[in-house]
């Protein structure tokens, strides 16, 4: 079974740019999560989708990160623009349902400089 | 809210011995799901064990297992034999059900493992 894929690994930026995030979730799973991870955390939701609605998206800065799901299977998440403290790395996962075990990818880990 | 405290940020554990990671949370919720995980340098977050709160039995995976106290709050992880490969960050997560079902992570142990 293939896992949760994202790309790219990494990104470098200069702050102000702009950035978006790519993740394909495990074939069937209706639930999907963006998860922010800073150096030294663990990592916080930022959003989650069932299909192709928004769940919760209550710590998500949304006024300069945005996130989609269209057809409810390949995600984006997009920020514009970028901030020095947006350096972290970006964890997707997926899961049959909301009360499955959640699979997470190998993440993408941006640098604002 | 619900919050998930790791105390310890290292660990060191010889080889073939045991060594326990701490875990606390709180909540006010009956009906929830712990979890540890274990994420190597590639990042991925692969999931060590499970434990429901309506069961008083302790999990067990192999060489991993819990030591689970509802009323203390507490959630710690055993890992017995250690081996090389088990030097990673660990993360104690809570995950209320139901609800959104979102995972909240503690800030991680980082265990290493001395041959």
């Amino acid at each position: 079974e293939a896992g949760v894929a994202q790309s790219p690994r990494y990104k470098i930026i200069e702050k102000r740019q702009s950035v978006a995030f790519w993740c394909n979730p495990i074939s069937g799973h209706a639930t999907l999560y963006w998860y922010q991870q800073i150096l030294g955390q663990g990592p916080k939701l930022l959003i989650q989708f069932q299909n192709n609605g928004v769940v919760d998206d209550s710590q998500l800065p949304k006024d300069r990160f945005s996130a989609e799901r269209l057809k409810g299977v390949d995600s984006t998440l997009k920020i514009q623009p970028a901030k020095l403290e947006d350096s972290a790395v970006y964890l997707c996962a997926s899961s049959l349902d909301p009360r499955a075990e959640a699979f997470f990818g190998q993440g993408t880990r941006l640098t604002v400089v | 809210a619900q919050t998930v405290t790791q105390s310890q940020p290292e660990m060191s554990v010889q080889e073939a011995e045991t060594v326990t990671l701490s875990c606390t949370y709180d909540t006010s919720e009956s009906d929830y799901y712990l979890f540890w995980y274990k994420q190597p340098p590639s990042r991925q977050m692969i999931l060590v064990i499970r434990q429901e709160a309506y069961k008083q039995q302790n999990a067990t995976e192999n060489r991993f297992s819990v030591n689970f106290q509802k009323a203390a709050k507490s959630f710690s992880l055993k890992i017995s034999d250690s081996q090389l490969g088990d030097a990673a960050m660990y993360f104690c997560a809570y995950r209320r059900t139901p609800g959104t079902y979102k995972y909240i992570f503690g800030t991680g142990t980082r265990l290493k493992v001395l041959a």
